[in-house]
């Protein structure tokens, strides 16, 4: 099966400009996380969704980032405008159940931003 | 919420060798220990996990343990290889509620020919 897809790989841009990432998951997976790795840790929760809803967004920078799940498949995670801080690894998951026990999550291959 | 801690920072063995990951947990209510290699410039892929009902699992040369009274799980890889030659994070969540993993800082683990 095709594991979960991330676009673009890389992204270099200026301070202050917006930018913008994709994650398509795994075929019928319902929930969808973001994460945030910076060079040499561990990866960090965004925002989960069940579905369409965003079920936990706590860790989310709201007053510059922002996410969306539409239709309750692909993802957008937006950054306007980025900061030089910002600058990691984005990655996406995936995994089968909204409820009941935990399930594997599935990592994409992840977005890697410089901010200049 | 939870916080995992993950010793050592970076661990380097011989081909052949056993090696050895060790996390804590502070969240007693976790009950789901996944582990995850990454390779350099990859995605984490899970390699093996525990739930808190059982305090051993092993998998060919990986096995990891749990000790649920401490609070502290570990990663044990047998006869080391180089290409067991990654980053490992190790992770703790809980069933209900907030169900995203707390990962560890992560092992650089170095397996010399």
């Amino acid at each position: 099966e095709a594991g979960v897809v991330q676009s673009p790989r890389y992204k270099i841009i200026e301070k202050k400009q917006p930018v913008a990432f994709w994650c398509n998951p795994i075929s019928g997976h319902n929930t969808l996380y973001w994460y945030l790795q910076n060079l040499g840790q561990g990866p960090e929760l965004l925002i989960r969704y069940e579905n369409e809803e965003a079920v936990d967004d706590s860790q989310l920078p709201k007053d510059r980032f922002s996410a969306e799940r539409l239709k309750g498949v692909d993802s957008t995670l937006k950054i306007q405008p980025a900061e030089l801080g910002d600058s990691a690894v984005y990655l996406c998951a995936s995994s089968l159940s909204a409820s009941g026990s935990v399930d594997e999550q599935f990592f994409g291959p992840g977005t890697r931003l410089t901010v200049l | 919420g939870e916080n995992v801690e993950q010793h050592p920072s970076t661990l380097s063995v011989q081909e052949g060798d056993s090696a050895v990951i060790k996390c804590t947990y502070s969240d007693s209510a976790s009950n789901y220990f996944p582990w995850y290699k990454q390779e350099l410039g990859k995605r984490p892929q899970l390699i093996i996990d525990i739930r808190s009902n059982v305090g051993e699992k092993k998998d060919q040369r990986i096995a990891v343990t749990l000790n649920k009274t401490a609070k502290h799980f570990s990663l044990h890889i047998t006869e080391t290889q180089p290409e067991d030659s990654a980053v490992y994070f190790c992770a703790a969540t809980r069933d209900t509620g907030r169900r995203a993993l707390t990962f560890g800082s992560g092992t650089r683990l170095q397996v010399q020919p």
